[in-house]
């Protein structure tokens, strides 16, 4: 099965606490692509980073930071010093060879920035 | 470069009643894909249009359909409308490549209403 597991539904932070967001995945594809994309209170999907399955490499961008271990099958973000308008719902994405443009969806984690 | 244009951005209908979305795509993308999002399913793709052409198709019934135009703007229509059709629909857009790293866009959405 080809699947996209967040596990943690909402997840509460205080502002400068530093939060990681899991993303396990399961395909028996050999090339694939991970996603991370941000979704705020207003709707828009926004891309935020993109892993090949070739590329275990950390990815650090600011204060974000992607994790790739294809050992366990996870691409984990951690955010650093969170801010308030870090306050969305993230998900996680995958796409297979063969299955054209389409993503297959997390079903999310709800990260709540509070001062 | 302006991004993924939808219109129109909310919608109210009712059961029994028909609806089309439009979604411009980034300028030079020639991919678009729709997906729908709702608290119980989450992000499912809906289809695929790349030159004019359904490209990819998701598991939905046949009241929902597409078209692409000549200048990639696409729309999406759904017929017969029922209440589980209550939904924020997401246009994305791509380059359009077979590659599995051909990144997707999305737009602001349109929030469907079925009452």
């Amino acid at each position: 099965a080809q699947k996209v597991t967040q596990a943690q539904t909402e997840i509460s932070v205080v502002e400068k606490e530093d939060v990681t967001l899991d993303c396990v995945y399961e395909t028996r594809d050999t090339t694939y692509y991970l996603f991370w994309y941000k979704q705020p209170p207003s709707g828009e999907l926004v891309f935020l980073i993109r892993r090949n399955s070739f590329d275990e490499q950390n990815e650090i961008s600011g204060r974000y930071s992607w994790n790739f271990q294809k050992s366990t099958s996870s691409f984990n973000f951690t955010i650093t010093a969170s801010q308030v308008v870090d306050s969305a719902v993230y998900f996680c994405a995958l796409r297979f060879t063969g299955t054209a443009s389409k993503l297959t969806f997390g079903t999310g984690t709800r990260l709540q920035v509070t001062l | 470069k302006a991004g993924v244009t939808q219109t129109p951005r909310y919608l109210i209908k009712t059961r029994g009643q028909q609806v089309t979305l439009s979604c411009s795509p980034i300028s030079g993308h020639r991919s678009v894909s729709w997906y729908q999002q709702t608290p119980g399913q989450g992000l499912q793709f809906l289809f695929e249009y790349f030159s004019e052409t359904q490209r990819n198709k998701g598991n939905f019934p046949g009241r929902f359909s597409g078209r692409q135009f000549s200048n990639s703007r696409s729309e999406m229509n759904v017929s017969t409308l029922e209440l589980g059709d209550s939904a924020l629909y997401l246009c994305a857009s791509s380059l359009g490549g077979t590659s599995v790293a051909d990144t997707q866009y999305f737009g602001p959405g349109t929030r469907l209403t079925v009452l």
